[in-house]
């Protein structure tokens, strides 16, 4: 059973620091990962994509990931009340080429 | 902005009934998932479809079913509602070249008594 691995937290930061979101793969063969962002009471919303070793950045979200480690994080810097949400990775299955998703990491911002 | 929607957004019913969620989307994506997620817990894949006619199970062994007629419309069906079916679920769809950037509907949150 292939499994995506989150801390689910809650994971609390002071405003204006930096959140750092972890989440580790057991497909080795996985060559997408994404970060999705889900409100309370609300449906996903896609913030990250990546698709090699390395960071990617937008805007104030940095995507890391390390295949060797097979582990991607999310950093999201100037954290802000605004991003306090479950932050779900997500991981496609090189074998059925279907997407799985870790149950998430509860971030809260404090003000 | 994403242009997916569901209905009911709310549902409660008695065990036995028959129920179909709707499921719309105007950006004519080839490819639309069921998905459902209880509190707490990762989304899990009931069904997919990756284009009309096409339709096929996914991880999560469900009772449901789903139909694909039009490229726009993904409609999920149970066909005798019981109480382990209640659930919060939720559409997607995604493009041909960007198949795992899924785009969410708001979600239909089911009660069955």
């Amino acid at each position: 059973q292939k499994e995506v691995e989150q801390n689910s937290g809650p994971l609390s930061v002071p405003e204006g620091a930096i959140a750092s979101l972890n989440c580790t793969y057991s497909d080795r063969v996985s060559q997408s990962f994404f970060w999705y962002r889900q409100y309370s009471g609300k449906s996903p919303e896609l913030i990250m994509s990546i698709y090699s070793n390395g960071d990617k950045e937008d805007g104030r979200f940095t995507a890391q990931l390390n295949k060797a480690s097979q582990y991607v994080s999310l950093l999201i810097r100037d954290s802000q009340p605004s991003d306090s949400a479950t932050y779900l990775c997500a991981v496609n299955d090189g074998a059925t080429n279907k997407l799985i998703f870790g149950t998430g990491t509860l971030l809260a911002v404090q003000p | 902005e994403a242009d997916i929607y569901q209905t009911p957004r709310y549902l409660v019913i008695g065990t036995g009934k028959k129920i179909t969620l709707e499921c719309s989307q105007t950006m004519g994506h080839d490819k639309m998932y069921w998905y459902q997620q209880d509190p707490g817990m990762e989304l899990h894949l009931i069904h997919y479809s990756y284009g009309v006619n096409s339709t096929e199970k996914g991880d999560l062994s469900s009772e449901s079913t789903v139909s694909r007629i039009r490229t726009e419309h993904f409609p999920l069906t149970l066909e005798s509602a019981r109480p382990s079916h209640t659930s919060q679920y939720l559409c997607a769809s995604s493009e041909g070249g960007r198949v795992w950037e899924l785009f969410f509907g708001e979600g239909s949150r089911l009660t069955v008594l």
